[in-house]
């Protein structure tokens, strides 16, 4: 089983400012790494496939980047609507894992 | 649009089997590039992927769960369904169906989602 591990465990932001998320996986991914965004009461939503492609409808002061083993999601500048927990998820191999989430919260 | 909408008791009791019902709407299950999934979330917790099932009865397991589980598509009610038997206090939790592609088409990664139905194991 692969296991992502995501850092920091909470990350406390005003708006405006900018959000860097790592995903460490325990062993090479390739491209086969994804983001989601979950808030509170509601299902996760894809945001980003293959290390960084954008889904439809993502703005795109979200962006994904890394290779291999490590991995990054970057928030450019913090709307209101953003502050959630995030997600990487790995599709490397036929048992999809999670990694255990980075909140996103209002500082 | 595709819309998935998971359905089933929300409460089971201890020891009892859990089934629950994805729907699927603004799309089939029988597409040949698509699997449908289920993942759970316990409270408080992060997500963990059950199993998966694709149209033509190929099926992979967590095999964390897999001794407990089995997921079937019903093609001619475009939905598909999961079962898990025996059901502790360890087995509450929000699930989730969801659609991911196939990765020798370039997906795998969960696409779309369902809202999600929230399951209690309690007597």
């Amino acid at each position: 089983e692969i296991v992502l591990t995501q850092s920091p465990g909470t990350l406390s932001l005003s708006p405006g400012e900018r959000a860097t998320l790592s995903c460490r996986a325990s062993q090479s991914l390739g491209t086969y790494l994804a983001w989601h965004q979950q808030k509170p009461g509601r299902p996760p939503r894809l945001l980003i496939y293959a290390v960084s492609g954008r889904a439809a409808g993502v703005p795109d002061r979200f962006s994904g980047s890394g290779s291999g083993t490590d991995f990054r999601l970057t928030i450019s500048s913090l709307e209101p609507e953003d502050f959630a927990v995030y997600y990487c998820q790995q599709y490397a191999t036929s048992l999809w894992t999670f990694g255990q989430g980075t909140k996103v919260e209002i500082k | 649009q595709l819309q998935l909408q998971e359905s089933g008791p929300g409460l089971v009791k201890p020891w009892e089997s859990l089934s629950l019902t994805c729907n699927v709407s603004g799309g089939s299950v029988s597409s040949s590039a698509y699997y449908w999934g289920w993942i759970r979330q316990s409270p408080g917790k992060g997500l963990e992927w059950i199993a998966s099932v694709y149209y033509s009865g190929t099926t992979y397991y967590n095999p964390s769960l897999e001794s407990r589980v089995t997921v079937s598509v019903d093609l001619s009610k475009n939905q598909f369904s999961l079962k898990l038997t025996s059901v502790t206090a360890v087995d509450t939790a929000i699930y989730y169906c969801a659609r991911h592609g196939r990765r020798q088409l370039g997906g795998g990664y969960f696409d779309y989602w369902g809202q999600g139905t929230p399951v209690t194991v309690s007597s």
